[in-house]
């Protein structure tokens, strides 16, 4: 299916447990973008993404580590989870800096 | 730096306007404006790419005044369905990332 998916859209982890959340985008969009969701804070950008291995920090890049072999994925990886973790996670995509970004449905991590 | 905005909160009866503030201390290259329904992904409103530009489509509009870093998003006579969170993301010139504020949670009631 077209579009951009983020795989699982469910996770419960324990403290101290890697985990990795995925994104895939159909588009061959240049850019992606990870973003955290939590109540009063809005969207805050974790890591971002001009093309395939090339990567950069956002605000808020301590304790996730990311990559991008393929321009299609966006794997987001949580090295080891703590609770202050525990949030709704965002994937994003755009073609160009001027355009729109398309985001995914989302993955809630609980880590307990 | 997160750009910030106003009213965090705004709760209206139907058909009554509403104003939705960003502010930035940074020079912005470009305002992108987001809604969001509540256990949904945030969906693109509009981008506004010039300083003092104006756009909008059926009753929702924004303006972006480049020289205060500053855009505002009107919604007119609103309706049941624009209730949701809003967010405002910034470009600075020269940089690649989008940076979101913290949401302003719009409340319509009948």
């Amino acid at each position: 299916d077209a579009g951009i998916t983020q795989s699982p859209r469910y996770k419960i982890t324990e403290t101290g447990r890697q985990v990795t959340l995925m994104c895939h985008q159909t588009w061959s969009h240049s850019y992606m973008f990870w973003y955290r969701q939590d109540l009063g804070h809005g969207l805050r950008l974790i890591y971002y993404s001009a093309a395939a291995d090339i990567t950069d920090k956002g605000e808020v890049p301590d304790g996730y580590v990311v990559s991008r072999s393929k321009t299609e994925n966006f794997p987001l990886t949580l090295e080891s989870a703590t609770r202050s973790q525990t949030s709704v996670y965002f994937c994003a995509s755009r073609a160009t800096l001027g355009t729109e970004a398309f985001f995914g449905q989302g993955t809630r991590l609980t880590v307990v | 730096q997160q750009p910030v905005q106003s009213p965090q909160a705004v709760i209206l009866r139907e058909g009554e306007d509403a104003v939705i503030n960003c502010s930035s201390s940074k020079a912005l290259y470009s305002v992108h404006w987001y809604r969001q329904k509540h256990g949904e992904a945030p969906v693109f409103l509009m981008i506004l790419l010039k300083g003092g530009e104006q756009k909008g489509h059926e009753k929702i509009s924004a303006s972006f005044n480049e020289k205060k870093q500053q855009s505002s998003l009107y919604l007119t006579a609103s309706q049941l369905s624009y209730s949701g969170t809003y967010f405002c993301g910034t470009r600075v010139r020269e940089a690649q990332k989008l940076v979101f504020g913290q949401g302003t949670r719009l409340t319509i009631n009948p």
